[in-house]
């Protein structure tokens, strides 16, 4: 059984930029959460995917996007990026509302 | 709505001595509650959790926290902390209705270990 994985480790971009993160979910999840987390502070909600539709959503504005595929597979895309993105970004797959288990996280530095 | 305040952002402890970190949250509803371990560089680990049942929950590797509804805490214990207990460590909450939802953190509490 493979955990949850994501691509790609490390990114920088620069302000404006678009930016695409990637999540494949742990065998037999089908639900995906993204979170952001800036340096010194815990994770923040970004949205859920659950059978390839938005499940929920945080606090964050529209240029924060995402899909999920058939696999359950997910990517999170950041449009217009802005020096305040810079984070870790944390992909958590679950089956279902159960308990989540989170990715290595892809650090995104934005310039 | 629900938040979560740790109250220590860095505890140092002495190896071998106990410890223990401070998670209260607030909601307007029931909620489930977990404590995540993250080591440097590393994602987020499920450390323990309360869903329901026995307010007492334990960890494989010695910690344990206790949900506390009237206080509205779920505080982090071990009696003897090892080295390698050293990392960054979340209390999380989540509302146990129905629908989408998202973990709201707290901040983070330090657990730095010196020998």
């Amino acid at each position: 059984e493979t955990g949850v994985t994501q691509s790609p480790t490390h990114l920088i971009k620069t302000r404006g930029q678009q930016v695409t993160l990637r999540c494949s979910s742990q065998s037999g999840h089908n639900t995906v959460s993204w979170y952001q987390q800036a340096l010194g502070q815990g994770p923040q909600f970004i949205f859920q995917y659950y059978r390839e539709e938005e499940n929920g959503r945080g606090n964050f504005p529209p240029r924060f996007s995402g899909l999920q595929f058939p696999n359950y597979s997910s990517e999170l895309n950041v449009n217009a990026l802005e020096l305040d993105d810079s984070a870790l970004y944390l992909c958590a797959s679950s089956l279902g509302r159960d308990v989540q288990f989170f990715g290595p996280g892809t650090r995104l530095t934005v310039l | 709505a629900q938040s979560v305040t740790q109250l220590d952002s860095q505890v140092p402890v002495f190896e071998e001595a106990p410890v223990e970190l401070r998670c209260n949250y607030s909601s307007s509803v029931s909620v489930y509650l977990f404590w995540y371990v993250q080591y440097p560089n590393q994602g987020l680990q499920l450390l323990l959790k309360y869903l329901s049942g026995s307010t007492l929950v334990e960890s494989i590797n010695g910690f344990e926290a206790e949900f506390n509804k009237s206080q509205t805490s779920f505080h982090l214990r071990k009696p003897s902390v090892h080295i390698s207990d050293t990392a960054e460590y979340f209390c999380a909450v989540r509302h146990s209705g129905g629908g989408a939802d998202g973990l709201t953190f707290g901040k983070g509490t330090h657990l730095i270990i010196q020998p």
